[in-house]
């Protein structure tokens, strides 16, 4: 099945700071979404995005399909932006496009 | 409109017993799935739906049944619970199309002792 490759694990940021979390697969994906969990637990939809680039206020995504990557921007980070943010896909052999494998997550702590 | 429901929220369970967990959806979903969630594991997948009536096996199947009986609703039994099966169980929802784009319940904590 498809691997799934998060980066940095870990990362700690000051409030007003950008950064770039990454996520790679082993294989071509046709079904990418980002997911942030909050401190709670709950697991909230951040992007659909198997191709292209979107935003959403500071949030942006952008996933290079052809080199099987993508990326997460935050900008001008706020402490609610803490918590686990996970990227899964989901691929193209034998039609599983519907079902996601994730990654392990970053880890993102943003302090005041 | 609700979204994705789960119940119960907690539960703790000695080793042996059997539990079912519930997940219920209101946005008129066809496919449904059950992950457990571990510390730095991300989320696997258990068993899934394409429909009312089908189930089918995930990533890590073992030691628990699931039921779709009506398409609103997603059962994940244990038969007889393990302390292995301690984790954080969610349920998650999808469309059937182009984008099958997951919505997340809130999430069981269960503890086997």
């Amino acid at each position: 099945g498809i691997q799934v490759e998060q980066s940095p694990p870990d990362l700690i940021l000051q409030e007003g700071a950008n950064s770039t979390l990454r996520c790679n697969f082993s294989d071509s994906v046709n079904n990418l979404q980002w997911f942030h969990q909050n401190p709670w637990g709950q697991l909230i939809n951040l992007f659909y995005i198997p191709s292209g680039t979107k935003q959403n206020g500071r949030l942006s995504a952008t996933t290079v399909a052809t080199e099987r990557y993508s990326l997460l921007y935050i900008s001008s980070s706020q402490t609610t932006d803490s918590g686990v943010y996970f990227c899964a896909g989901g691929g193209i052999s034998g039609g599983s496009n519907y079902k996601l494998t994730f990654g392990k997550g970053t880890l993102l702590t943003v302090n005041p | 409109n609700a979204g994705v429901t789960q119940t119960p929220k907690f539960r703790v369970l000695k080793t042996g017993q059997s539990m079912t967990l519930l997940c219920a959806q209101d946005m008129n979903h066809e496919y449904m799935y059950w992950y457990r969630q571990d510390p730095g594991m991300g989320l696997r997948l258990i068993h899934y739906s394409v429909g009312e009536g089908t189930t089918a096996k995930g990533e890590v199947p073992d030691g628990y049944n699931v039921s779709r009986l009506k398409k609103q609703n997603f059962l994940l039994g244990l038969e007889s619970a393990a302390p292995s099966q301690t984790s954080v169980y969610f349920c998650a929802s999808s469309l059937q199309g182009a984008s099958y784009e997951q919505y997340f319940g809130p999430g069981t904590r269960l503890t086997v002792t």
